[in-house]
């Protein structure tokens, strides 16, 4: 079955320094591969998506996120960090040959400190 | 629509009684799905519509949940007999083609009290 898997929970980062944001998934093929994100009392926003070729995807806000097929692996960076990336960002895969569901990670909740 | 609109943006209901849960797709989008997200649950699958069928059900908690779709637009989720545990907030995404990611409403918070 496919999973996704966010193994960190909370993430503190300072203005202005890196963001990493990881997520392994499991899956029997090449899935379609997601970010989102979710500002506090707002619905989900896209930031990237990967479906094939270039493994490295740039997406809105100034994120991109690498796809390593070898790792199992769609982690979101962020070279540069503004107070409002503070958000939940969840990752999500789906699968190549059909219409269906996408799972979504349980999430991972970015706090900015000055 | 420019996005997925969904009403109402808040419900407070009495244990028991039925609620409808409403979401307008992107125009054009021909499949729509419902999730719930609740507090240390993360985003629950509910059920997806292709046009106005429902190839994917299985999320569905139980037999007092159900949706439809008409004119492969509007949709409708109606909780019957609603329990504390309904609570959540309950988003409506729909999605042009398969890969391109899904929109998503604001969502409907739901409270039964």
């Amino acid at each position: 079955a496919q999973s996704v898997t966010q193994p960190d929970i909370h993430i503190t980062v300072s203005e202005g320094a890196s963001l990493e944001l990881r997520c392994n998934y499991s899956y029997g093929a090449t899935p379609y591969l997601f970010w989102y994100v979710q500002s506090p009392g707002q619905g989900l926003q896209l930031l990237l998506k990967y479906f094939s070729g270039d493994t490295l995807v740039q997406g809105i806000k100034g994120f991109e996120a690498e796809f390593k097929r070898s790792q199992s692996s769609f982690n979101l960076r962020k070279p540069s960090v503004h107070w409002s990336d503070a958000a939940e960002y969840f990752c999500a895969v789906g699968a190549t040959d059909s219409w269906g569901k996408l799972q979504f990670g349980a999430g991972t909740q970015v706090v900015v400190t000055p | 629509g420019a996005g997925v609109s969904q009403s109402p943006s808040n419900k407070v209901t009495e244990k028991g009684k039925d609620v409808e849960l409403r979401c307008d797709p992107i125009s054009g989008h021909t499949a729509l799905y419902w999730y719930r997200q609740s507090l240390g649950q993360g985003l629950e699958f509910l059920i997806y519509f292709q046009g106005n069928s429902a190839p994917d059900k299985s999320g569905l908690p139980s037999d007092r949940f159900s949706a439809e779709r008409t004119g492969g637009s509007v949709s409708t989720l109606t909780i019957q007999r609603t329990q504390q545990e309904d609570s959540a907030v309950y988003l409506c995404a729909s999605s042009l083609d398969r890969g391109q990611g899904y929109t998503f409403g604001s969502g409907t918070r739901l409270t039964v009290v």
